[in-house]
C-alpha cells in the first residue's frame, strides 16, 4: 500500500525557516517523481514544487521560487522542502503528491506564518 | 503557465441528481488531466486519470471525458457521501495548475 506521511510543520515568524519531511513507503520511491502541494485555509489547492526520480530536474512555483527548496533522499525514501523567507501567504496545509500524474497524497502537514 | 477555470464554482443538487463539472484549459493539454474529490479536513483523493481513466476502486458512478482543452467530470447519480469539493488539475506542463475547485453541496 502507497504511504506518504508528512512532518515538520509548526508554527513559525514571518521570516523564519521550516523543513518538511515526507516518509514513502508501498513503492519504489526512487523510481518516481515527487511533488509538493498547498492549500492556505479555506482556499484551493497550489502546486508548490516537483523532482525528478533522481533529482535531475526541479520545478517551482513562481510563489516560491528563491525561498523554497526541494530535495529528496532516495536511499532513506524520503522528500524535503526547505522553506526560508516565510510569509503569512505561505500559511497552509503542505501535501507531498506522487507523480507522474500526482496521484497518491500524503494527509498533509500545517505551516503557519505568524507573529 | 496554463490556466484551468473550472465551473461552476458551486452548485446545489439532491441525492439522485446527474451532476457535471467543466475544466477549460487555456491552451491544450492532450489529456493530461485528473480529477479530485476532497472532503474537510482531508487530502484530496483522485477520481479521475489521464481524463477520462476511473481510478481503481472509485465507483463507476463518476467519470471523465474530453481532450485538448475541454473536460467534464460527471457523477451520474449524486450519493450522500459525494458531497464534496472537487478539482481539476492539469499536468502537462509546469507548473502544474489546478481549477479552482467546484463545491457540490445539498438542496
Amino acid at each position: 500500500e502507497v504511504q506518504l506521511v508528512e512532518s515538520g510543520g509548526g508554527l513559525v515568524k514571518p521570516g523564519g525557516s521550516l523543513r518538511l519531511s515526507c516518509a514513502a513507503s508501498g513503492f519504489t520511491f526512487s523510481s518516481y517523481s515527487m511533488n509538493w502541494v498547498r492549500q492556505a485555509p479555506g482556499k484551493g489547492l497550489e502546486w508548490v514544487s516537483s523532482i525528478s526520480s533522481s533529482s535531475s530536474y526541479i520545478y517551482y512555483a513562481d510563489s516560491v521560487k528563491g525561498r523554497f527548496t526541494i530535495s529528496r533522499d532516495n536511499a532513506k525514501n524520503s522528500l524535503y522542502l526547505q522553506m526560508n523567507s516565510l510569509r503569512a501567504e505561505d500559511t497552509a496545509v503542505y501535501y507531498c503528491a506522487r507523480d507522474p500524474s500526482v496521484d497518491y497524497w500524503g494527509q498533509g502537514t500545517l505551516v503557519t506564518v505568524s507573529s | 503557465d496554463i490556466q484551468m477555470t473550472q465551473s461552476p464554482s458551486s452548485l446545489s443538487a439532491s441525492v439522485g441528481d446527474r451532476v457535471t463539472i467543466t475544466c477549460r484549459a487555456s491552451q491544450g493539454i492532450r489529456n493530461d488531466l485528473g480529477w479530485y474529490q476532497q472532503k474537510p479536513g482531508k487530502a484530496p483523493k483522485r477520481l479521475i486519470y489521464a481524463a477520462s481513466s476511473l481510478q481503481s476502486g472509485v465507483p463507476s458512478r463518476f467519470s471523465g471525458s474530453g481532450s485538448g482543452t475541454e473536460f467534464t467530470l460527471t457523477i451520474s447519480s449524486l450519493q450522500p457521501e459525494d458531497f464534496a469539493t472537487y478539482y481539476c488539475l492539469q499536468h502537462n506542463s509546469y507548473p502544474f495548475t489546478f481549477g479552482g475547485g467546484t463545491k457540490v453541496e445539498i438542496k
